[in-house]
């Protein structure tokens, strides 16, 4: 299996603060890799997919990056509703896997 | 909007069958891949396998002797069983809608529960 390691495993940050989560994958998985979000309690909601494609309706302050092993994922302006914890995923083969997630809280 | 509804029984002893179904609202059912994904606090997610419309599968081999997942298109539904659950299978189970490289479109979640 495809071993997806996030860092930091938790981040304490303010309102309009720049926040960066990276995502390493035990191998190269090309640039299928995607984000998501999840509230407590709620479903995982996807944010970026195929490495920095953003999905309709998620504000433009989200960006990803990356290619092979090293993805990034980058909040400009950090907003209130961004508080969350973040999880990184490969769809490159199976079986599908995530990261361990990213927890952003409030400083 | 494309709704995901799932339900099943959430309560379940040792050795039994866990089954769950999702229902598609809103959206096509068509060329799509569907998914099940489960969360525990200590696993974290855990993707349990796909199905595509033309009904092909692939499920996490750590799994897959328990698993079968199935489409009825004429009600726009899915379905997960997992055979002969212990604890170890107590998670929040989620069903998914998306292309084959990411699920896009999630249900509610359903807790299920392993106790005898």
């Amino acid at each position: 299996d495809i071993q997806m390691t996030q860092s930091p495993s938790s981040l304490s940050a303010s309102v309009g603060d720049r926040v960066t989560i990276t995502c390493r994958a035990s191998q190269n998985i090309a640039g299928y890799l995607n984000w998501y979000l999840q509230k407590p309690g709620k479903a995982p909601k996807l944010l970026i997919y195929s490495t920095s494609s953003l999905q309709s309706g998620v504000p433009s302050r989200f960006s990803g990056s990356g290619y092979g092993t090293d993805f990034t994922l980058t909040i400009n302006s950090l907003q209130p509703d961004d508080f969350a914890t973040y999880y990184c995923h490969q769809g490159f083969t199976t079986p599908r896997t995530f990261g361990q997630g990213t927890r952003v809280d409030l400083k | 909007q494309v709704q995901l509804q799932q339900w099943g029984a959430g309560l379940l002893k040792p050795s039994e069958t866990l089954s769950l179904t999702c229902a598609v609202f809103g959206g096509s059912f068509s060329g799509y891949y569907w998914s099940w994904i489960r969360q525990t606090p200590g696993k974290g997610l855990e993707w349990i396998g796909e199905i595509n419309q033309s009904g092909n599968t692939n499920y996490n081999p750590s799994l897959k002797s328990r698993v079968t997942m199935s489409l009825d298109t004429s009600k726009n539904q899915f379905s997960l069983k997992l055979s002969s659950v212990t604890a170890a299978d107590a998670a929040v189970y989620y069903c998914a809608r998306g292309g084959v490289y990411y699920p896009s479109i999630w249900g509610q979640g359903t807790v299920v529960t392993v106790s005898s």
